[in-house]
């Protein structure tokens, strides 16, 4: 079975750091680019980083930008997303996704349950 | 930034209705548009990609269509399972942005 499994989330303070896992499995993970997409409590979706197949190449969201890190270990078949300076705009329930089959990478096939990140104090 | 925008919010039918959606894009994106299935509580679920395309394991009664601007999501005979929130995206540009949503509910 296809399947994603995030991990890492929890409570912080802001201005605190957060490091997200997300495990894959039942298919080549080093095969496809890789995301994290976020939803703030009971707000839409907002794609907030990218990585390619090797990790060469990486895209974020502006306001995630200088604060976020996405990496991937194709050995562990895993994802993760370091979040440092974390602000309460970044509290939501973050998605692991898998892109789609070239060339539409940049679609979302397969989705993790979620992890919730809250920054509070 | 291209600016997706979703009609309607919130969208009321019965068991067995046509339902149609439209997202708009605030520039050209081609063909370049997927479709997302989302329940409470779960992770959204992937319908339609390249505007048109239905994603393998997808009921026939989910069609997309459209280009450039202006695109819709059609469900040609409403069932009980999908009663859900419906999000377009965009993925021309690398910020791969979503529309607000559409929720559909039961009337």
């Amino acid at each position: 079975e296809v399947q994603l499994v995030e991990s890492g989330g929890g409570l912080v303070h802001p201005g605190g750091s957060l490091r997200l896992s997300c495990a894959g499995s039942g298919f080549s993970f080093g095969s496809y680019w890789m995301n994290w997409v976020r939803q703030a409590p009971g707000k839409g979706l907002e794609w907030a980083a990218n990585i390619n197949q090797d990790g060469s190449e990486k895209y974020y969201m502006d306001s995630v930008k200088g604060r976020f890190t996405i990496s991937r270990d194709n050995v562990k078949k895993s994802l993760y997303l370091e979040m440092n300076n974390l602000r309460g705009e970044d509290t939501a329930v973050y998605y692991c996704a898998r892109g789609h089959t070239s060339p539409w990478d940049h679609v979302f096939d397969i989705w993790g349950q979620g992890t919730m990140v809250t920054v509070s104090s | 930034d291209i600016q997706m925008t979703q009609s309607p919010s919130t969208l009321s039918a019965f068991v067995g209705d046509r339902v149609t959606i439209t997202c708009r894009a605030s520039q050209n994106i081609d063909s370049w548009l997927a479709w997302y299935q989302q329940k409470p509580g779960k992770a959204p679920k992937l319908l339609i990609y390249k505007a048109s395309s239905l994603e393998s394991g997808v009921p026939s009664r989910f069609s997309g269509s459209g280009s450039g601007t202006e695109f819709t999501l059609t469900i040609s005979s409403l069932q009980p399972d999908d009663f859900a929130t419906y999000y377009c995206q965009q993925y021309k540009n690398y910020s791969r942005t979503f529309g607000q949503g559409t929720k559909v509910e039961i009337k």
